[in-house]
């Protein structure tokens, strides 16, 4: 079935640091591809999203792009700040049937004053 | 604000009790996902319901059961609980078609069985 593996955290960063966080796919069709995060004490609120190949999703300074070739969609940041700091979730959605969403572990980040 | 509530925000309770978790979906959204979030298991899917009906499961005991009214809000009952059912339940809804480009969550049920 699909699956989504992210990088195993935390992750910890100096403030201005540059970000990646990993995330790779399996799925069969075409899926699209979310970022989600998660602040303590809160719900998921979407980051970004990108719902087909070669697309770059982005908001707040992050950015994804969906590369088929590689299966991936991995987190970039180039400059990270201490509110940053919360669980950051790659998910996808199936291509078809119940456009239920499948999600990798989570990845924590901790920037650092 | 996603526009998704649930109540209640926490809920104590012992083994071997039942409750229900309450879900709204943003106005004109017909599909509601259930999921749950827990340390070992991370965010499992549970459950969908579109337009009143079930349209998928996914790893949900036979515990635990959720229906979606005519007024499209959601209720996941969870019977019988369990130490193992403590976690973080949301429910998530998204738009007027079948297809899901993006759903929406709620802030999520904290449920502590004792």
């Amino acid at each position: 079935g699909d699956s989504v593996t992210q990088m195993e955290g935390p992750v910890t960063l100096s403030e201005e640091a540059f970000l990646t966080i990993n995330c790779t796919y399996t799925a069969t069709g075409y899926p699209s591809l979310f970022w989600y995060v998660q602040y303590p004490g809160e719900g998921l609120q979407l980051l970004l999203k990108a719902t087909k190949a070669d697309d770059k999703g982005s908001n707040k300074g992050f950015e994804a792009t969906y590369r088929k070739e590689t299966t991936s969609f991995h987190l970039e940041k180039g400059s990270v700040q201490v509110s940053d700091s919360a669980v950051y979730f790659c998910a996808l959605s199936e291509a078809s049937g119940t456009y239920k969403y499948i999600f990798g572990t989570g990845t924590r980040l901790k920037v650092l004053a | 604000d996603s526009g998704v509530t649930q109540t209640p925000k926490h809920l104590i309770t012992a083994t071997g009790q039942r409750v229900t978790l309450r879900c709204s979906p943003r106005s004109g959204d017909l599909s509601v996902y259930w999921y749950q979030q827990s340390l070992d298991q991370g965010l499992q899917f549970l459950i969908q319901y579109y337009n009143g009906e079930e349209r998928a499961k996914g790893n949900i005991l036979e515990r635990f059961s959720a229906q979606q009214f005519p007024d499209l809000h959601s209720e996941l009952n969870l019977s019988s609980l369990e130490l193992g059912d403590s976690a973080l339940y949301f429910c998530a809804s998204s738009g007027p078609s079948g297809r899901a480009y993006e759903q929406f969550f709620g802030p999520g049920t904290r449920l502590t069985v004792l």
